[in-house]
């Protein structure tokens, strides 16, 4: 299985700052068709999970611009460029490259 | 608008079974793969199971290997779980989640519903 580690699990934050979270896999998540599987979805409390992001960078509809993500291989990163009180939540990194699993998720709050 | 409803959680004794569906609107079920994600309270999100737009591949977590079965029903816009021998470490959050999955595809769930919860106790 790929693990999925992110740090950190905690992450309080300034209204109007950045911030920024990282998502390392055990192994590489390039597949075999030269795609990067890597994706990351929030979970507000008391909602179910939503896609963000996917393939690495690309952002789903509806997703704010403030939210990106970059990254290669074994190591990406979720940036929100300024953190406003609707994106209170845990945030989660998923691989689809070898079936799915699950960062641990980190808690993002207001400080 | 996508949604996903799912039903049927509820309180069963360790080594129990149960049923969960999942409603599907919004969009045409049967051109997607789709997808049950669960979440032990508290807790991370874990994979649980896949299954094909016609149903003739089924994909599940090793956890719940010869256990649970997911199936559809396209003509009423459905999705299930049979939950056999169920155990305590079975208990959480069951979410239906539509899966894009294929090529060109990006092998993300797309769109959840609001779960559906499983407790398992004696």
């Amino acid at each position: 299985d790929i693990v999925m580690t992110q740090t950190p699990l905690s992450l309080p934050v300034t209204l109007g700052q950045p911030a920024s979270i990282s998502c390392r896999s055990s192994q590489s998540l390039v597949h075999s068709d030269g795609n990067t599987y890597l994706s990351w979805l929030q979970q507000r409390p008391g909602q179910p999970p939503r896609l963000l992001i996917y393939k690495v960078s690309n952002r789903f509809s509806g997703v704010p611009d403030r939210f990106s993500g970059s990254g290669a291989g074994t190591d990406f990163t979720l940036r929100i460029s300024r953190v406003e009180a609707e994106d209170v939540g845990v945030y989660y990194c998923m691989q689809g490259t070898l079936w799915w699993t699950f960062g641990q998720g980190t808690k993002v709050e207001i400080k | 608008e996508v949604q996903l409803v799912e039903s049927g959680g509820g309180l069963v004794q360790p080594g129990g079974s149960l049923r969960l569906s999942c409603a599907a609107s919004g969009f045409i079920l049967s051109a997607y793969w789709m997808s049950w994600v669960r979440q032990a309270p508290g807790k991370g999100l874990e994979w649980v199971a896949n299954i094909k737009q016609d149903g003739s591949e089924k994909y599940y977590v090793d956890s719940v290997k010869g256990r649970f079965t997911v199936s559809r029903d396209n003509a009423k816009n459905s999705l299930y779980l049979e939950m056999n021998s169920l155990r305590a470490e079975d208990a959480a959050l069951y979410y239906c989640a539509r899966l894009q999955f294929g090529s060109s595809s990006s092998r993300v769930f797309d769109y959840w519903g609001q779960g559906t919860l499983v407790t398992v106790s004696s």
